[in-house]
């Protein structure tokens, strides 16, 4: 069964080093999503990317964000100069049609020291 | 703007039990799409039931089955015959036509052998 896939697993970095975490969506999939989960919280939404672009993000995504589909397969999250509070669980997710089911990726720890 | 919210931050059942987890949700929209999501201590999302607004009958997925009272805006998940297995947080999820998942604050369950 096809899944969404993430890369690393676990990510451990220097506060204010710039980190990229990496998505392998399902390979029909058009919609594209991060989320994030600090410990002990809830999910909370970050961005959507279609066709190349932004659709929508949170207040979260902020300058210090950004998304790229770098190639046909991979879609990253960048994250410019890292803080503290960076550190949570960050989700990949992709669906086929924007109402269809969005496939949650296993999550990538990133640890901010 | 759509919230979700569960008001039990901890359950617990016996096996082989019937436990029921509840969620509400908050909504102007009338097309809409509920979920049940289990993250297990590995903290990976996985779907366990999903809902379509303008369907009437409630969801059911072996075990899980949902209670959706669309004009009480609520959404209560039923695990029967609980398994040692079960044991994870519950998040209850809502996502509009629009494309985003709104996630609640989860609900953390216990099984006791």
């Amino acid at each position: 069964e096809p899944e969404v896939t993430q890369t690393p697993s676990h990510q451990v970095t220097q506060m204010g080093q710039e980190v990229i975490l990496r998505c392998v969506p399902i390979s029909n999939h058009l919609y594209f999503y991060w989320y994030r989960q600090i410990l002990g919280q809830k999910v909370e939404f970050l961005v959507s990317f279609y066709n190349n672009e932004i659709s929508e993000k949170s207040e979260i995504f902020d300058d210090q964000f950004s998304v790229e589909r770098p190639d046909g397969s991979n879609f990253t999250l960048k994250i410019r100069s890292t803080k503290l509070e960076d550190s949570a669980m960050y989700f990949c997710a992709s669906s086929d049609l924007r109402d269809n089911e969005q496939f949650f990726g296993p999550g990538t720890r990133l640890t901010v020291l | 703007a759509q919230t979700v919210t569960q008001s039990q931050p901890e359950m617990s059942v016996q096996e082989a039990e019937t436990v029921t987890l509840s969620c509400t949700y908050d909504t102007s929209e009338s097309d809409y799409y509920l979920f049940w999501y289990k993250q297990p201590p590995s903290r990976q999302m996985i779907l366990v039931i999903r809902q379509e607004a303008y369907k009437q009958q409630n969801a059911t997925e072996n075990r899980f089955s949902v209670n959706f009272q669309k004009a009480a805006k609520s959404f209560s998940l039923k695990i029967s015959d609980s398994q040692l297995g079960d044991a994870a947080m519950y998040f209850c999820a809502y996502r509009s036509a629009r494309d985003k998942v709104i996630f609640g604050p989860g609900t953390s369950l216990s099984v006791i052998p």
